[in-house]
Order: structure tokens, then C-alpha cells, then sequence
């Protein structure tokens, strides 16, 4: 079992260029949550997905989206970059609905770096 | 909101003695506590679940909701256990998203 994989797992943009970050969950999970990590600071939620729909939000701006596809993976994009986007982008994918009690699987993330 | 607070950003013990990691919350209602483990150069993992009431590499940790804390504590500590620590909580029926603490890097010295 490989695990979550994201990809790409480094990544260097400039301010206001626009960024896609991919996510493969583990086989047969069909739940995905995004985070953001800011150095010297916990995980923050971005997003949640659940059969391709949105099941939950955080508080990040609408140039902040996200969507699934029919085999689960996910893409988050970052439209408009700025110097605070810099980040870890941690992907987690579950087992079963939001509305069960399964632990989450975290990926290696993607490190964002925008100059 | 619900909010997770992680006192010590850096706690250093040596080998054999006992850790206690601190975690407070704050949440009105019924949360789920985790505790999440980050060796060097690995992904974040899941350590243990209050819901589960077991104990994993020696670490237990209480949910008490009096003092809405859920410290992480291990009697004897080990080199291996030198690890960053995150606390989080989520929601019950508020679908997956944790929140985290700001995590205690954990130092075990010879």
C-alpha cells in the first residue's frame, strides 16, 4: 500500500500565478481533506471532499479551490499567489463518510514556495 | 470555534524519565481528541484516538472534559520517541476537518 501520494512535492511560483497540487488517496478511500502548514504552525483545514462534492470548508479565501474525481483523487488550485500562500499542502484521505469516525492518512505534502 | 492549545513548543527529557505533553481545548460540545506523531523525515501519523482508550509506543492519554485537556503522557521515554507532537480535535457529525495545535517537539537526551 503506497499510501496517500501527492505530487509535485516541491513547487516555486512567483506572486500572482496560479498552482494545481494533486492527490492520490489510499485504494479505497474515497474521502480527501486538504490542509495548509505554515512553518512553526499546526495543520490548518482548507477543504473536505466526499464523493466528489464538498463536505466542509475552512476559512481560506475563494482564491483557494478544490475538486474530486470520480476515482478520488483531488486537485487543489491557488489562483493569484501571494508570499503568505508559502506552505506545506498536506492532503488526507479516510475511509468512509464524513459522517463516520475514520482516522485520517496523511500525505508527505507538497512544499509551496512562492518568491 | 473550536481551538487547540499546545503550551510548549520544545520539551526536553532524558532517557527512562516520564513525558507528559500538554493539550488543552476549547469546544462547547463533544470533540474527538487525537494525538498525531511526526518522525524525522516521515508523514504525520496518527498516535492514538481518546475514543479508542489504548495505549500505542507506550503513550496513553486521557480525555478529560472537566479540565478539557487531553494530556499525552509515557512513563519511561525512549531516544525513539524524539518526534514533533500535535494535538487536534474534531467534531463529532462536523465530517473530517481537525483542527490542530501549534505541536510540542519532544527532545529525548542520553
Amino acid at each position: 500500500d503506497a499510501g496517500v501520494t501527492q505530487s509535485p512535492t516541491h513547487l516555486i511560483k512567483t506572486r500572482g500565478q496560479q498552482v494545481t497540487l494533486r492527490c492520490s488517496p489510499i485504494s479505497g478511500h474515497k474521502s480527501v481533506s486538504w490542509y495548509q502548514q505554515v512553518l512553526g504552525q499546526g495543520p490548518q483545514f482548507i477543504f473536505q471532499y466526499y464523493e466528489k462534492e464538498e463536505r466542509g470548508r475552512g476559512n481560506f479565501p475563494d482564491r483557494f479551490s478544490a475538486r474530486q474525481f470520480p476515482n478520488y483523487s483531488s486537485e487543489l488550485n491557488v489562483n493569484a499567489l501571494l508570499l503568505g500562500d508559502s506552505a506545506l499542502y498536506l492532503c488526507a484521505s479516510s475511509l468512509a463518510s464524513p459522517a463516520s469516525n475514520q482516522p485520517q492518512h496523511f500525505g508527505d505534502g507538497t512544499r509551496l514556495s512562492i518568491l | 470555534a473550536q481551538r487547540v492549545t499546545q503550551p510548549e513548543k520544545l520539551l526536553s527529557v532524558f532517557k527512562g524519565a516520564p513525558v507528559e505533553l500538554k493539550c488543552n481545548y476549547s469546544y462547547s460540545g463533544s470533540p474527538e481528541l487525537f494525538w498525531y506523531v511526526q518522525y524525522s523525515r516521515q508523514r504525520l501519523q496518527l498516535l492514538l484516538r481518546h475514543i479508542s482508550r489504548e495505549s500505542i509506543k507506550g503513550f496513553t492519554a486521557d480525555l478529560n472534559k472537566g479540565e478539557t485537556s487531553f494530556h499525552l503522557k509515557k512513563p519511561f521515554a525512549q531516544e525513539e520517541d524524539s518526534a514533533m507532537y500535535y494535538c487536534a480535535l474534531r467534531v463529532w457529525g462536523g465530517g473530517n476537518k481537525l483542527t490542530f495545535g501549534t505541536g510540542t517537539q519532544l527532545k529525548v537526551e542520553l
